[in-house]
């Protein structure tokens, strides 16, 4: 079955940076792309963009540029997200998402909490 | 980008009721690309329709969407108690893809 398995919860101060990683399994990694999300509390989800898991090409929405990366080891079946000088407007649970023109599998989200 | 309404804010209904949510987007989406998440506390979303009305894998049938171009809804035909949640319709017909604000299907 196709799971998405997010890495855990972090606890950062503002300015750091944080690596979230998705791993998946279940399918063939560079069948599909991969989007993240972001979900900061009490709010709704945001698209954070996507990135094509046979080129590795990146999309970043609006707002999610210059600190935010997106990255990919095929060889693990794993995407990354990067996000560097941590502000703690950044707080949210953030997701990975398989990418089919909808969004059919999530993982788990993990919370990145930003506090001094 | 597409910004989705969606209404009500809140909707209060009772199990085995019948409830009826809205998406309504600022311009025509593009085949039909809007899809239905339904979302309960400390979980992720999960799909429940895509392409404004097929069932994605393993939905019971209670749940059905509709319409076209900038009007679509989505329909729980009888209420069980695992269906109160959080509902958002979301658009990938352009980019960037973009969410609602969320419908609140509370029990009354």
């Amino acid at each position: 079955q196709v799971q998405l398995v997010q890495s855990g919860s972090e606890l950062k101060k503002p300015g750091a940076s944080v690596i979230v990683s998705c791993k998946a399994s279940g399918y063939t990694f560079t069948d599909n792309g991969m989007t993240w999300v972001r979900q900061a509390p009490g709010q709704g989800p945001e698209w954070m963009g996507w990135i094509n898991t046979n080129t590795g090409n990146p999309t970043y929405a609006q707002g999610f540029t210059g600190r935010f990366v997106f990255s990919l080891d095929t060889s693990v079946s794993t995407a990354y997200l990067q996000i560097s000088s941590l502000k703690a407007e950044d707080t949210a649970v953030y997701y990975c998402a398989r990418f089919n023109r909808y969004l059919d599998y999530w993982g788990q989200g993990t919370l990145v909490t930003v506090s001094s | 980008e597409i910004v989705l309404t969606q209404s009500p804010d809140t909707l209060s209904l009772s199990p085995g009721e019948r409830a009826t949510l809205s998406c309504r987007a600022s311009q025509s989406i593009t085949s039909n690309y809007l899809d239905w998440y339904q979302q309960k506390p400390g979980q992720a979303p999960r799909l429940l329709i895509y392409g404004a009305s097929s069932r994605a894998t393993g939905i019971p049938d209670r749940f059905s969407g509709s319409g076209s171009g900038t009007d679509f809804t989505l329909t729980i035909s009888r209420l069980e108690p695992e269906d109160f949640a959080v509902y958002y319709c979301q658009q990938f017909g352009s980019s960037p893809c973009t969410f609602g604000q969320g419908t609140k299907l509370e029990i009354k």
